[in-house]
């Protein structure tokens, strides 16, 4: 079957623009994460969507939202963005249910280059 | 917030070596997951652990499940060129659907 889809791959952007990032779960798959990688911080939480509604929400600014769609597609928007959001933005998908655990598989990620 | 201890950063081995990391935790998880990333790539599974004390088995990948739930080890026996990667640790506690990761391993194997 066909695995988590993000797009685009790689993203460049100037500082105090905005960009939003794309993520089809694996089919089936209701529940939609997305995680920040970088150097510095390493793999840290974003939020979490599951059925259109978000569930979860990691310790970052307002800056960052995100909305899921009733396909279960995913969206994640950053608005004002700063150098420091250069990362690696990566998606996971599960079934959502208490044994998400094994459940979560991760796309390859949205390269995004703030300057 | 919680925080997961991974080590160590780094290592060297030769090929055919066995490799062992492990993960501690401030805090108690219900689940342990152990991820291998690759460059350009997002995080694959390669073990899930839902009890204290188990002990899983992925081919030449073990991991344990520490029996105090604030640890995890992941063992790699008779290393190969492909094994080489970024080991991350994660874990989730009670009904918190989000992963907390550890900081990763980097793997090299040398021929």
């Amino acid at each position: 079957k066909a695995g988590v889809t993000q797009t685009p791959r790689y993203l460049i952007k100037t500082r105090g623009q905005q960009v939003t990032l794309s993520c089809s779960p694996i089919s089936g798959h209701r529940s939609v994460s997305w995680y920040q990688q970088t150097p510095g911080q390493g793999l840290q939480f974003l939020f979490e969507y599951f059925s259109e509604t978000q569930r979860n929400k990691g310790n970052f600014p307002g800056r960052f939202s995100g909305r899921q769609f009733s396909n279960s597609r995913s969206e994640m928007n950053v608005s004002t963005l700063e150098l420091g959001d250069s990362a690696l933005y990566l998606c996971a998908s599960s079934l959502g249910r208490r044994d998400y655990g094994y459940g979560y598989t991760f796309g390859s990620g949205t390269r995004l280059t703030v300057v | 917030g919680q925080q997961l201890n991974q080590s160590p950063q780094s290592m060297f081995i030769q090929e055919g070596e066995d490799v062992s990391m492990n993960c501690t935790s401030s805090s108690i998880f219900n689940t342990w997951l152990w991820y291998k990333q690759e460059p350009g790539e997002g995080p694959v599974l390669l073990i899930a652990l839902y009890k204290a004390g188990e002990l899983t088995s992925n081919g030449r990948l073990t991991a344990q499940f520490g029996i105090t739930r604030k640890d995890s080890f992941l063992n790699i026996s008779a290393s190969i060129p492909s094994d080489v990667g970024i080991y991350f640790c994660a874990g989730s506690s009670g009904s918190a659907r989000q992963l907390t990761f550890g900081s990763g391993t980097q793997l090299t194997v040398l021929p």
